[in-house]
Formats: structure tokens, C-alpha cells, sequence
């Protein structure tokens, strides 16, 4: 079991510029999880996904946010035209699937980013 | 909708000394609850979760919570606190739907003295 991983850990970038998030969960975890977390708050809830399926998506996600998980393994994050409000640490999590399983969330050791 | 409050924002203890973070929850039925630690660099460690029987949940690394429907409260204590102990501790709680997604409180950051 080597968690959850993410890449990277630290971005840079300039406003209005693209950026990609890798996440890769524990292996045999089919749920994984997106949340974001701001400067002294706690992590906020993007999307998560079954499988290869997004199941729902938070309000937070506006239109420049995509997230896929083309094989149910891994997963992307993209931030299109970033903006300076969305600097923050990007959480991912996995769990297994079912009532309590689903809850007991392994995070990663996210992905800052700020945008310049 | 479900939310939690954690009502402080910092604490600070001795080394050895008791602890007791408050976290209190809105939800009309049994909530699930958890507590997680965040230490700098690191990824949310899940310290303890409370889904239902038992009101006083065992963690890990010495932590229990206890759970008071009457208060809405979960109040993570630890009866000797440790150096390493320090990090931010975050309250959730899990949405009462199929996602399983958690809401989380804003965080206690916790400070040990020597």
C-alpha cells in the first residue's frame, strides 16, 4: 500500500495560463475524491468519482474546471484561464466503495497552487 | 444543510498536559462524524469516526472523541499531550447521501509548549 499520490506538489503559474493535477489513489480504491483547501479553512468538496464516472459535481467546480478519470485509476484535475482566487492546496482521496467504507477517505499530500 | 463548527481557531498546551478540541455539528439525525489531523506537508490523516453504538470512539495515537447528541457536540480529547502532536486538526462530518463526501470545519491549530 504506498496512499495516495499526487503530482505535483507545488505549481506556479501565471494568471490566465492552463494547469493539469495528477492523483492516483490506492489501488484497489474504486471511489476518489476532489477538495479544495484555502488558506485556513478546512478542505471544501469539488467531485468525486466511481469507477470512471463522475458522479457529482460541488458548485465550486465553475466551467474552467474539468476532471476525468479516463480508466478508473488515476485521475486529472484541469483549472483552465487560471485566476488568482483559485490559489489553494488541491486535496485527492480514495476510499472503497459502501456506506462506511466510502467515508474512511485516504487523502494525499495535495497539490499547492498559486496563481501570479 | 449539514455543517460543522470548530470554535477555535488556535490553542496552545504543555507538553503533557490534557487536551480537548471542541467540534460541534448540524444535522437532525445521527450524523457520521470524523476527526482528521493535517500536519505541515502532509496529507489529512484520519485520527478516529464515529458512526454509531459506542458514544466514546478509541483512535489513533491516544486520541478519543466523544459523542453528545444533547450538544451536537464530538470533542476530540487526549488525556497527555506530545510535541509531535502539534498539526491542525479538522472536525467533519459525512454527507448523509450516496457520495459519501465530507464536510469539514474550518480547524484548530494545535501548539505545544515544551
Amino acid at each position: 500500500d504506498t496512499g495516495v499520490s499526487q503530482d505535483p506538489r507545488h505549481k506556479i503559474t501565471k494568471r490566465g495560463q492552463n494547469v493539469t493535477f495528477r492523483c492516483d489513489p490506492i489501488s484497489e480504491h474504486n471511489r476518489l475524491y476532489w477538495y479544495r483547501q484555502t488558506l485556513g479553512q478546512g478542505p471544501e468538496f469539488l467531485t468525486y468519482f466511481q469507477n470512471e464516472a463522475q458522479l457529482e459535481k460541488s458548485r465550486l467546480l465553475s466551467d474552467r474546471f474539468s476532471a476525468e478519470r479516463p480508466k478508473g485509476s488515476f485521475s486529472t484535475l484541469e483549472i483552465q484561464r487560471t485566476e488568482q482566487g483559485d490559489s489553494a492546496m488541491y486535496l485527492c482521496a480514495s476510499s472503497l466503495e459502501g456506506l462506511r467504507r466510502g467515508y474512511e477517505q485516504y487523502f494525499g499530500p495535495g497539490t499547492r497552487l498559486t496563481v501570479t | 444543510a449539514q455543517s460543522v463548527t470548530q470554535p477555535d481557531i488556535h490553542i496552545t498546551v504543555s507538553e503533557g498536559a490534557s487536551l480537548e478540541l471542541r467540534c460541534n455539528y448540524s444535522y437532525g439525525a445521527t450524523p457520521y462524524l470524523f476527526w482528521y489531523v493535517q500536519s505541515p506537508g502532509q496529507g489529512l490523516q484520519l485520527l478516529l469516526k464515529y458512526f454509531s453504538g459506542d458514544t466514546l470512539v478509541q483512535g489513533i495515537k491516544g486520541f478519543e472523541a466523544e459523542f453528545k447528541r444533547s450538544q451536537s457536540s464530538f470533542n476530540l480529547r487526549k488525556p497527555s499531550v506530545h510535541w509531535s502532536d502539534a498539526a491542525e486538526y479538522f472536525c467533519a462530518v459525512g454527507a448523509q447521501d450516496s457520495s459519501y463526501k465530507l464536510i469539514f470545519g474550518s480547524g484548530t491549530r494545535l501548539l505545544v509548549r515544551p
